[in-house]
């Protein structure tokens, strides 16, 4: 079925220098790859997306590549601030027949940024 | 603000009860999805309504139900509840069935089965 594999866990950096998470998706037919930040006792929120029409999306200190050929996609943060520490969480849409939109997420990875 | 509205935000119940959540789309928003969110198992799909009805699912267990109103507000039914229901529930909403993809939380309703 329908996979979403995140990777790290885990990441701590310092103040200014740049994060990388990267996932990998099962689905060839997956076109729809958001990312969501998720802080404590919060809903996940929608940072950045991209559709698999588009190689790479940027949106101030923050990036998205897709590699359709490989099925992953990256999340890329620069310039790490410490309010950038939360919880990310990559996703993938896959229309299908019925073109529901329901997402399948990856297991997040906690970011700490270290002033 | 995302504009999705959830209550309660905390609910504490006993086994073997039954519990009701209630999400409120962002305004023009057709869709709705229901996520549960455990430490162990992170953000997974339940079930997804679309201008009253049900559009898809995903692993959502029988004692589990939802529906969409008239007004597109949903609600998320728990019944015969276990230890292992304690979780997050989100729910999302969108604009259409998913076409243009993005989907907003709500803040979820933090639920705990004693």
């Amino acid at each position: 079925g329908e996979n979403v594999e995140q990777h790290p866990s885990t990441l701590s950096v310092q103040e200014g220098d740049s994060a990388v998470i990267k996932c990998t998706y099962s689905d060839s037919a997956s076109n729809y790859f958001p990312w969501y930040k998720q802080e404590l006792g919060k809903g996940p929120q929608l940072i950045i997306d991209i559709r698999s029409n588009v190689g790479e999306k940027k949106d101030q200190r923050i990036a998205v590549t897709l590699n359709k050929t490989a099925k992953h996609f990256s999340l890329h943060i620069t310039e790490t601030q410490p309010e950038d520490s939360a919880v990310y969480f990559c996703a993938a849409s896959t229309p299908g027949s019925s073109n529901t939109g329901k997402l399948i997420f990856g297991q997040g990875t906690t970011l700490q940024v270290k002033p | 603000d995302s504009g999705v509205t959830q209550t309660p935000k905390h609910l504490i119940t006993a086994t073997g009860q039954r519990v009701t959540l209630r999400c409120s789309p962002r305004s023009g928003d057709l869709s709705v999805y229901w996520y549960q969110q455990s430490l162990d198992q992170g953000l997974q799909f339940l079930i997804q309504y679309y201008n009253g009805e049900e559009r898809a699912k995903g692993n959502i267990l029988e004692r589990f139900s939802a529906q969409q109103f008239p007004d597109l507000h949903s609600e998320l039914n728990l019944s015969s509840l276990e230890l292992g229901d304690s979780a997050l529930y989100f729910c999302a909403s969108s604009e259409l069935t998913g076409r243009y993809g993005e989907a907003f939380f709500g803040q979820g309703t933090r639920l705990t089965v004693v």
